[in-house]
């Protein structure tokens, strides 16, 4: 199984702050790198998928990058509804391995 | 785009068997593939399994193979998950999920929480 490693797994800060989000695999996964936030006692949401693409509705503060091994998730200016755990996702092979997630919480 | 709606929660005694369900709306339900995920607070989000319900191709991770069974009822367009004999570590959130774009996994149930315990 491919394995996906999340840093920070704590992550503290403030509104208006921007934050990256690193995830890394333990073997290339191409771009088939998907992002989630959930909210406590909600589903998982989509942000990013493909490693870079936004799914609709997101807001544009939200930005992806890598491939291969190493990914980003960048919030450019985070806002109140921001804070939430974020996961990250490989779905270049079966089984669909997720990150142990990052908790963003309010400093 | 496919909305899921799963069934409620449910307290089980350890061996029982159950079964939880997942209903999605819309035409593409057939036609999407549906993803179970499992969510504990030691392990976090784990893929279990999925089913295409439009022919019930259905491919499990290693870690569930075996442990549940994944169905779908493609007439009134539901997915299952059903365990035959709950164990305590069976104790955890279950999300449905549908796979689009990338293979992510684009729209999801609201969760049923399962809990077994004697």
């Amino acid at each position: 199984d491919i394995q996906m490693t999340q840093s920070p797994s704590f992550l503290s800060a403030s509104v208006g702050d921007r934050v990256t989000i690193t995830c890394r695999a333990t073997q290339t996964i191409s771009t088939f790198l998907n992002w989630y936030q959930q909210k406590s006692g909600r589903a998982p949401k989509l942000l990013i998928y493909g490693a870079s693409s936004l799914q609709s509705g997101v807001p544009s503060r939200f930005t992806g990058s890598g491939s291969g091994t190493e990914f980003t998730l960048i919030i450019s200016s985070l806002q109140p509804e921001d804070f939430a755990s974020y996961y990250c996702q490989q779905s270049y092979s079966s089984p669909y391995t997720f990150g142990q997630g990052t908790k963003l919480e309010i400093k | 785009e496919v909305q899921l709606v799963q069934s409620g929660a449910e307290l089980k005694k350890p061996g029982e068997s159950l079964k939880i369900s997942c209903k999605g709306s819309g035409d593409n339900f057939i036609t999407s593939w549906i993803v179970w995920v499992r969510q504990t607070p030691e392990k976090g989000l784990e893929w279990m399994g999925i089913i295409y319900p439009a022919d019930s191709n259905i491919r499990y991770s290693p870690s569930f193979q075996g442990q549940v069974t994944i169905s779908a009822d493609r007439s009134i367009n539901i997915a299952y998950l059903h365990w035959s004999s709950l164990k305590a570590s069976d104790t955890a959130m279950y999300f449905c999920a549908r796979r689009g774009n990338w293979r992510a996994f684009d729209s999801w149930g609201q969760g049923t929480l399962v809990t077994v315990s004697s």
